[in-house]
């Protein structure tokens, strides 16, 4: 059974329509992180949520919002989406918890590629 | 400079054959070490944390040299299934992963 759950996993929207993509977990963790992919490139870490406590990378532009409303449920909120921020979205999570942080392993779910037209 | 630099290949190898490449990482104080395996257009999977004294799982062999701040990877015997990209992933601190770009494996038939 899918873990880390991701919707839609192809969205496709205009130059300047907001969109909000999905993640929703059945792992019960602490973190989730959302990363954005471009081709060929590493996957950049957007920010991350430990509970209700917001992590926003500095040098994530203020295009891109989250909200996470409870445990289970995360939210990518891109006001008004440009060419380049067409990408695969990544969402992950993690246990955050006890002496293993260090080596916390992060689960991915299956992205959301975003077309921007 | 990049956090997590790998050679992008491609490495075209044979079936059965060994293939190795490394990665290495500017943050000394780096605490965590993985490999990442990603499928095209699919999302990254855990393929093995790297420890100090290195380890094996199957046909993988992952080391670690701190002093040098690089990580390898080696695989054994090849398999078509093996083709992939293969992230190298550092935990800087915290719960932040820093990711390379991948080196992209083909194995022929």
């Amino acid at each position: 059974d899918a873990m880390v759950i991701q919707n839609p996993r192809y969205q496709v929207t205009q130059f300047g329509k907001p969109v909000t993509l999905s993640c929703s977990q059945t792992l019960n963790h602490n973190v989730m992180y959302w990363y954005q992919q471009k081709s060929s490139q590493a996957p950049k870490l957007l920010f991350h949520y430990y509970d209700k406590d917001f992590n926003n990378e500095a040098d994530t532009p203020d295009n891109f919002q989250s909200r996470r409303p409870n445990t289970s449920f995360c939210f990518l909120d891109i006001r008004s989406p440009g060419l380049g921020d067409a990408a695969m979205y990544l969402c992950a999570t993690s246990r955050g918890q006890g002496q293993g942080r260090s080596t916390d392993t992060q689960y991915f779910g299956p992205g959301t590629r975003l077309t921007v037209l | 400079r990049k956090e997590v630099e790998q050679d992008p290949g491609p490495f075209n190898v044979p079936e059965g054959a060994t293939v190795a490449f490394n990665c290495t990482y500017s943050n000394s104080a780096s605490q965590s070490f993985f490999w990442y395996r990603q499928d095209c257009r699919k999302e990254p999977k855990l393929l093995m944390s790297v420890y100090s004294s290195g380890n094996e799982d199957g046909r993988f062999t992952a080391q670690l040299n701190r002093a040098s701040q690089y990580i390898s990877l080696l695989i054994r015997d090849s398999k078509l299934s093996d083709s992939a990209t293969y992230l190298c992933v550092v935990r800087p601190n915290d719960y932040k992963l820093s990711f390379g770009a991948g080196t992209t494996v083909t194995v022929r038939a």
